[in-house]
């Protein structure tokens, strides 16, 4: 079956630096929807890739879908200590989200 | 307007009994989803409903797990003699309709947790 995987499990960042999170599929997916969960709270939609090689921007944020469709990134520029908590990817299946076990994100003043 | 809604928000039961666990999703919103999620993962996905019907339950681990949502809206999530394997943050999410892309919004969850 599909499976998601999420690098890095944890990412360090020290305030005003920038990062990378990435996202892979063992399938080609239909689409993918990317979740921030902040600690104590619940999975908070932030963005949907549909089309191959699509790039979509939120502020400081930047997803990709990668062109095989089986591969996405976020990249999160001048961290702030807003952006802390955890990153989950989530490949679509007919509705029915696959989630990586995402990137946990801690941000150092 | 109101999110989705979960109740109870924590909930500790004894291995071997039965408990339920309520959803209410935002107002109409067809799809309605149910997850679990373990410390240090990611949502796992367990049963989606569009309307009345069970559309998707492969993600139900065993016979012991059972879901209802008999009038489309209200779903509840019912699990039969509990064990400590059972621990976990159940999660629900609602959609507005059913469809590849639908943005999903979740509740804030009943923690479980079996002694």
């Amino acid at each position: 079956g599909q499976q998601v995987m999420q690098i890095p499990q944890y990412q360090h960042v020290q305030e005003g630096e920038d990062f990378t999170t990435y996202c892979n599929s063992s399938t080609t997916l239909s689409n993918i929807q990317w979740y921030k969960q902040r600690p104590g709270g619940h999975p908070v939609f932030l963005i949907q890739l549909v089309k191959s090689g699509e790039v979509k921007k939120q502020k400081r944020l930047t997803f990709q879908f990668g062109e095989a469709k089986k591969n996405s990134s976020l990249h999160i520029t001048a961290t702030q200590t807003t952006d802390v908590g955890t990153y989950f990817c989530a490949g679509d299946s007919w509705g029915k989200l696959q989630f990586g076990a995402g990137t946990q994100v801690v941000v150092t003043p | 307007g109101a999110g989705v809604s979960q109740t109870p928000s924590n909930k500790v039961t004894e291995k071997g009994k039965y408990v339920e666990l309520r959803c209410d999703p935002i107002s109409g919103h067809t799809a309605l989803y149910w997850y679990r999620q373990s410390l240090g993962q990611g949502p796992e996905f367990l049963i989606y409903f569009q309307g009345t019907g069970a559309a998707d339950d492969s993600g139900l681990p065993n016979d012991r797990f059972f879901a209802v949502r008999p009038e489309g809206s209200v779903s509840t999530l019912k699990i039969q003699r509990t064990e400590r394997g059972d621990s976990a943050v159940y999660l629900c999410a609602s959609s507005l309709k059913w469809d590849i892309g639908d943005e999903q919004y979740f509740g804030p969850g009943t923690r479980l947790t079996v002694t």
